[in-house]
């Protein structure tokens, strides 16, 4: 099994570009999460999807949009990406909400 | 609103030394509490996950306990060796249980 794996693993935008983020897990989780780790702040979660078809609005979703078509996909776009939005992002998942997290490797985003 | 402080922020020590990491939170109302191994530019690594019900938990020379009526959480590293130089997050599961809050960390550094 790869586990969780993330695509891309490092990428600079320009201010106002836009972008997608790919997470894909095969190990058949129901629960997938999208956080974001900036220096002194810790991990703080974007957004995460209960299941196939269905997302919800984490702790920092503004700028930012997903969509959960499979099950073992959960994409993060950003539609006119900002300054604010550089930062390592970090997908994880899990079979149901109480159990252990998988994260995958990260992406590094830098915007300029 | 669920707040995680760890401390000490940093620590550094000589091999073979016994370790206590600390981590408090602020609402007691938890599900569990994860704790991660972040190495340099990686992904986050599961070491433990205690559940509300339980006082410890323990893997390897890992210990975890859990008293979630002060909580207070701590991670213990018996005979700690330079492979255990990272940075360590805890993650109470709280707050309609799809959301794990991270504190920012203790950064370890064991030296030979």
């Amino acid at each position: 099994n790869a586990g969780v794996t993330q695509t891309p693993k490092f990428r600079v935008l320009k201010t106002g570009q836009s972008m997608t983020l790919l997470c894909a897990q095969d190990m058949n989780h129901e629960y997938m999460y999208w956080y974001r780790q900036d220096p002194g702040m810790g991990l703080r979660l974007i957004h995460y999807s209960v299941g196939e078809g269905t997302t919800a609005k984490g702790e920092v979703p503004d700028g930012y949009n997903v969509s959960r078509l499979k099950k073992q996909n959960f994409l993060l776009g950003l539609e006119s990406a900002a300054p604010s939005q550089t930062s390592v992002y970090f997908c994880a998942s899990n079979p149901r909400a109480t159990y252990e997290q998988y994260f995958g490797p990260g992406t590094r985003l830098t915007v300029t | 609103k669920q707040e995680v402080t760890q401390i000490p922020a940093a620590l550094s020590v000589p091999e073979g030394e016994n370790l206590v990491l600390n981590c408090s939170f602020t609402d007691s109302a938890i599900y569990n509490l994860q704790w991660f191994r972040q190495d340099p530019g990686k992904g986050l690594t599961s070491l433990l996950l205690i559940q509300s019900s339980q006082r410890e938990q323990t893997s390897g020379r890992l210990n975890a306990s859990l008293d979630k009526s002060s909580g207070r959480s701590t991670l213990y590293i018996a005979a700690s060796q330079p492979g255990d130089s990272a940075t360590y997050l805890c993650a109470p599961l709280s707050g309609g249980y799809n959301k794990l809050i991270f504190g920012a960390g203790t950064r370890l550094a064991v030296h030979p």
